[in-house]
């Protein structure tokens, strides 16, 4: 199984902030990364689809980004609705696998 | 607009199954794959395997080939997937998730399974 790291596991962050998580898979994946978030009590939303693709309706700040085996979200000027957890997930390959998540809090 | 609706929250016993439905609408499932995903009490999310409606095939991740068992009926546009032999360990909450573009976009809004004697 395609194993799918992602850091940090929590951040604690102010508005106005730049945020950047990463998973690392550890085999190629290609471009079949997605990112999601979730807020409690909710279903994940996709924010970003093939690494780098916004999803429709997302807002600008948010990016994707690809350096070999890295993936990074990044949040530029951190809001206040960004709070909640970020997963990516691999889907290159059965099973599809995903990182553990981060939980992003503000300060 | 593409919508999940997935049933009620259940409580089962140890040893014993229950299935979990979800009913899409505004998107033939025949187009696309029906997947479920769990996600246990603090925890992350776990891919469970999916299905595709219109010829019945699927893919399970390994641990879970003899717990879920996924089918799909096109005539209502819903899907099922039903857990056996329950144990404390399945106490989750379990998504339906479909790829409208090859990418799961469409999310249900999650059925809680809760698993006590």
């Amino acid at each position: 199984d395609i194993q799918m790291t992602q850091s940090p596991s929590s951040m604690s962050v102010s508005l106005g902030d730049r945020v950047t998580i990463t998973c690392r898979a550890s085999q190629d994946i290609g471009n079949y990364l997605s990112w999601y978030q979730q807020k409690p009590e909710k279903s994940p939303k996709l924010m970003i689809y093939g690494a780098t693709n916004l999803e429709d309706g997302v807002p600008s700040r948010f990016s994707g980004s690809r350096s070999g085996s890295d993936y990074s979200l990044t949040i530029n000027s951190l809001e206040s609705e960004d709070t909640g957890i970020y997963f990516c997930l691999q889907h290159k390959q059965y099973p599809y696998t995903f990182g553990a998540g981060t939980k992003l809090e503000l300060k | 607009e593409v919508q999940l609706q997935q049933s009620g929250a259940e409580l089962g016993k140890p040893g014993t199954s229950v299935k979990l439905s979800c009913k899409v609408s505004g998107y033939n499932i025949r187009s696309t794959y029906m997947h479920w995903v769990n996600q246990r009490p603090g925890k992350g999310l776990e891919w469970i395997g999916r299905i595709d409606p219109a010829n019945g095939n699927t893919i399970y991740a390994e641990k879970f080939k003899s717990k879920a068992t996924l089918t799909a009926d096109t005539s209502s546009n819903t899907a099922y997937m039903q857990l056996s032999q329950l144990k404390s360990d399945d106490t989750a909450i379990y998504f339906c998730v479909i790829d409208t573009y090859d990418v799961m976009d469409a999310w249900g809004q999650g059925a809680s399974v809760t698993v006590s004697s």
